[in-house]
């Protein structure tokens, strides 16, 4: 089992849906939860980033984690042509009271059409 | 402020070909990042460098991948000899801790290497 699971799509949604993204993990140690958005043949930009659980909310965007389903959520509300890229999740563990390295999920694919 | 720049943006080889990559961190950021991304695959990490200091290369795969941080700035990563499944996406990263050990790592545009 990989450490970090991500169904890569395609996700094909109408303009104006909201749009669910998830990520599970096999590791219990992870403590840091992130989004990235990715646009084709840019590098990835950092969207949401959570500590620990609970949910955290940035305009159209709502990030979740559920540390007890080792599952985490990103949903995009509103969406936009715009918002037509992969994203990925990644996470990592607490190291000497840092965060430790980036676990990557393979990304989804997502395309908003107008 | 000035993103994480790369060069080249592309580059094509063929096997056992050598190739260089360079990356330029965002000014001030003390650690930069390797990562190798296959097509459909996250980033993967290759190298991480904290300053000039190599933090954790447990991935790069030593026979080929080479990589330096001189004066704790500008870095090169090397692939000598290159192989058919070297193609992906190098991405550079940089960062600086912030509050509560938060690294948020800035990402550069990436260099897609081909061999053939």
């Amino acid at each position: 089992q990989k450490e970090v699971e991500q169904d890569p799509g395609p996700l094909s949604v109408p303009e104006g849906a909201i749009v669910s993204l998830n990520c599970t993990y096999s590791n219990s140690a992870f403590q840091y939860f992130m989004w990235y958005r990715q646009y084709s043949r840019k590098g990835p930009e950092l969207l949401m980033y959570t500590y620990s659980s609970g949910n955290k909310e940035d305009g159209r965007f709502t990030a979740q984690v559920d540390k007890s389903s080792k599952y985490i959520s990103l949903f995009i509300r509103d969406s936009q042509p715009s918002d037509s890229a992969t994203y990925l999740c990644a996470m990592s563990v607490m190291y000497g009271g840092s965060q430790g390295n980036l676990i990557f999920g393979k990304g989804t694919k997502l395309s908003v059409k107008p | 402020e000035a993103g994480v720049a790369q060069s080249p943006r592309y580059k094509i080889i063929e096997k056992r070909q050598s190739v260089a990559f360079w990356c330029n961190p965002i000014s001030g950021h003390a650690t930069l990042y390797w990562y190798q991304q296959i097509l459909g695959q996250g980033p993967k990490l290759l190298i991480q460098f904290q300053n000039n200091g190599v933090v954790d290369d447990s991935q790069l795969p030593k026979d080929r991948f080479s990589a330096e941080r001189l004066k704790g700035v500008d870095s090169t990563l090397k692939i000598q000899p290159a192989k058919l499944e070297d193609s992906a996406v190098y991405l550079c990263a940089s960062s600086s801790i912030g509050l509560a050990g938060r690294d948020e790592q800035f990402f550069g545009p990436g260099t897609r290497l081909t061999v053939l």
